[in-house]
């Protein structure tokens, strides 16, 4: 049972380079989630997703892009990275339950230093 | 805006003393409140949540939380601390349906010796 999985787990970059941080899950769980992790802020969510072809903005979306072809796999990319987006991202998935009483399941995290 | 704040971004506790970790929501309509747990160099895993019904909630390794209304609060607690808890505690909330979550600041449990 391979669950949620994110690759690379780490990765250095420089300024004003394309880079696209992938995420899988073995569950065909209908929603999935790209949230950044920084020391103060806790968790804020980029973008999330209700299914294949239906993504939509979260706290912090601007310089991210994300697509969903298919139900299993949620990229995020950087188009044109900065230091600003140096930070842990965390991909996580969840049944989508209407009531909002799911669990997110979290994947475990990929460390991306932008220089 | 709705929001959640955990007071107190580091807790240090000796073993076996009671751990406190404090969570609270703004907003007048009560969300449905979860806590996750994250150890080191890991994604964060569910503790325990609160949707209906009771308001003392147990959840993974002993540990328990209390919805309360009146106080806008969802406290954890565990009575007794051990080394292997050291880790980030994170509290989160969803007002709506469709899973997003807000998430407090987190707060870093150090549990000492």
């Amino acid at each position: 049972d391979a669950g949620i999985t994110q690759s690379p787990r780490y990765k250095i970059t420089e300024t004003g380079r394309q880079v696209t941080l992938m995420c899988h899950q073995t569950w065909s769980h209908s929603y999935m989630f790209w949230y950044r992790q920084d020391l103060g802020h806790g968790l804020r969510l980029i973008y999330y997703s209700a299914a294949a072809d239906i993504t939509d903005k979260g706290e912090v979306p601007d310089g991210y892009v994300v697509s969903r072809s298919k139900t299993e796999n949620f990229p995020l990319t950087l188009e044109s990275a900065t230091r600003s987006q140096t930070s842990v991202y965390f991909c996580a998935s969840s049944r989508g339950l209407s009531s909002g009483t799911d669990t997110q399941y979290f994947g475990p995290g990929t460390r991306l230093t932008v220089l | 805006a709705q929001s959640v704040t955990q007071l107190g971004s580091h807790v240090s506790v000796s073993e076996g003393a009671l751990v406190l970790l404090r969570c609270n929501y703004s907003s007048s309509v009560p969300p449905y409140l979860f806590w996750y747990v994250q150890y080191p160099n890991q994604g964060l895993q569910l503790l325990l949540k609160y949707t209906t019904g009771a308001t003392l909630v147990k959840g993974i390794n002993g540990f328990e939380a209390e919805f309360k209304k009146s106080e806008t609060s969802f406290h954890l607690t565990k009575p007794s601390a051990h080394m292997s808890d050291a880790a980030e505690y994170f509290c989160a909330a969803s007002w709506t349906s469709g899973s997003r979550l807000t998430f407090g600041e987190g707060t870093q449990l150090t549990v000492n010796p």
